[in-house]
């Protein structure tokens, strides 16, 4: 079984800071992980993900994340927040070949001008 | 191309009906999720098709919810008597055979239960 769990469920930055979103995730086998963003009302789009390789993972929109499987955390972070940035963000885990996902409760990012 | 696509984009009805829900997944994906995300939640897992057959529905939470996939790609999610507490955002999402660790969501049904 798989679980996550997302650190803090807002975050307010200011425009330029750096976007810090903490996920730790419980896995009972080698962990798929996953950053999910979603605007108001729309759909959840993909990030990041990691599968298997390199620890350090780029995404979309100058995201990255990096596995680390002493401390079970794949942390989300930004080095300069946009405006654009103020949504919900979603980390997420599955197995490596059951891909069902199981998100955390979501963190909701402002960007204060 | 297009993205997965869900039909109505909000439904309301009243305690007791019976609502379906439709998802058009992306053209070729065999692979479809439906998921539940209740407000100021995540989603939560409810069933899994790969193709036209339910090979997970571990999520559903009770037999009012079912779902169907009869020819491999449009599904239905249907509930029946619906409760106040089913209430929610359903998403569907679907992935291919060559990056079945993927998933494409939906922009999701609003289902408001009075």
């Amino acid at each position: 079984a798989q679980s996550v769990t997302q650190l803090g469920s807002h975050v307010s930055v200011s425009e330029g800071a750096l976007v810090l979103l903490r996920c730790n995730y419980s896995s009972s086998v080698p962990p798929y992980l996953f950053w999910y963003v979603q605007y108001p009302n729309q759909g959840l789009q993909l990030l990041l993900k990691y599968t298997t390789g390199a620890t350090l993972v780029k995404g979309i929109n100058g995201f990255e994340a990096e596995f680390k499987k002493s401390e079970t955390s794949f942390h989300l972070t930004k080095p300069s927040a946009h405006m654009s940035d103020a949504a919900e963000y979603f980390c997420a885990v599955s197995g490596s070949n059951d891909y069902k996902l199981s998100f955390g409760a979501g963190t909701t990012v402002t960007v204060r001008a | 191309g297009a993205g997965v696509s869900q039909t109505p984009s909000n439904k309301v009805t009243e305690k007791g009906k019976y609502v379906e829900l439709r998802c058009d997944p992306i053209s070729g994906h065999t692979a479809l999720y439906w998921y539940r995300q209740s407000l100021g939640q995540g989603p939560e897992f409810l069933i899994y098709f790969q193709g036209t057959g339910a090979a997970d529905d571990s999520g559903l939470p009770n037999d009012r919810f079912f779902a169907v996939r009869p020819e491999g790609s449009v599904s239905t999610l249907k509930i029946q008597r619906t409760e106040r507490g089913d209430s929610a955002v359903y998403l569907c999402a679907s992935s291919s055979l060559s990056s079945p660790d993927t998933q494409y969501f939906g922009p999701g049904t609003r289902l408001t239960v009075l």
